[in-house]
């Protein structure tokens, strides 16, 4: 079975531009959710995206932004990057029932200059 | 709220046992994961152990749980060079938060 994937792997932008992310579940798994790391705040938690409904949102400006297709597909957008937004995008695959194993992608690296 | 702490630096012989320790505060966690995390890469899945368990081996990997205490540790028997990488603990709580939270993660460095 195929694991999830990311593309694209390493993104460079500049400040004021729009970015779109995309993650593919593996095959049957319909939970999606979004992950940011950096040095300085480690993993947070941005969003769960289950049958292409926002089920849960951590605590990220509304800058970021996601959606997930009926083929369990999701993408993130963030609009207006920031010099902050610099960092490594991981998504985490599951099926979204209660016992659940959440496996995880390469990520994106994005950086902003 | 919600914190899981992990201490940041862990250094073993190689064919030594390492111990990493993890604590965390969410009383109503589900789930403890823990992940490994090599240079340039993604979160690979080690192992979890659900909160009513309080032991779980895998291989040459052991996990136990102190409820009680909200202390998790991840045991690597006869660790190896390979094994070098950062190890996040996180919990996992499957009611309204349905989020992952992290530690800060281990670094485990492998002397031969």
């Amino acid at each position: 079975k195929a694991g999830v994937t990311q593309t694209p792997r390493y993104l460079i932008k500049t400040r004021g531009q729009q970015v779109t992310l995309s993650c593919s579940p593996i095959s049957g798994h319909r939970s999606v959710s979004w992950y940011q790391q950096t040095p300085g705040q480690g993993l947070q938690f941005l969003f769960e995206y289950f049958s292409e409904t926002q089920r849960n949102k951590g605590n990220f400006p509304g800058r970021f932004s996601g959606r997930q297709f009926s083929n369990s597909r999701s993408e993130m957008n963030v609009s207006t990057l920031e010099l902050g937004d610099s960092a490594l995008y991981l998504c985490a695959s599951s099926t979204g029932r209660q016992s659940d194993e959440q496996y995880f992608g390469p990520g994106t690296r994005l950086t902003v200059t | 709220g919600e914190d899981v702490e992990q201490s940041l630096f862990l250094s073993v012989r190689e064919g030594d046992s390492s111990v990493i320790n993890c604590t965390y505060t969410d009383s109503s966690s589900t789930y403890l994961y823990w992940y490994k995390q090599e240079p340039g890469a993604g979160l690979q899945l080690l192992t979890y152990i659900f909160s009513n368990m309080d032991m779980k081996q895998d291989q040459r990997l052991t996990v136990l749980l102190n409820k009680k205490d909200k202390h998790l540790s991840l045991r690597i028997a006869d660790t190896q060079t390979g094994d070098s990488a950062i190890y996040f603990c996180a919990e996992f709580n499957e009611g309204s938060a349905r989020q992952l939270t992290f530690g800060s993660g281990t670094q485990l460095t492998v002397l031969p």
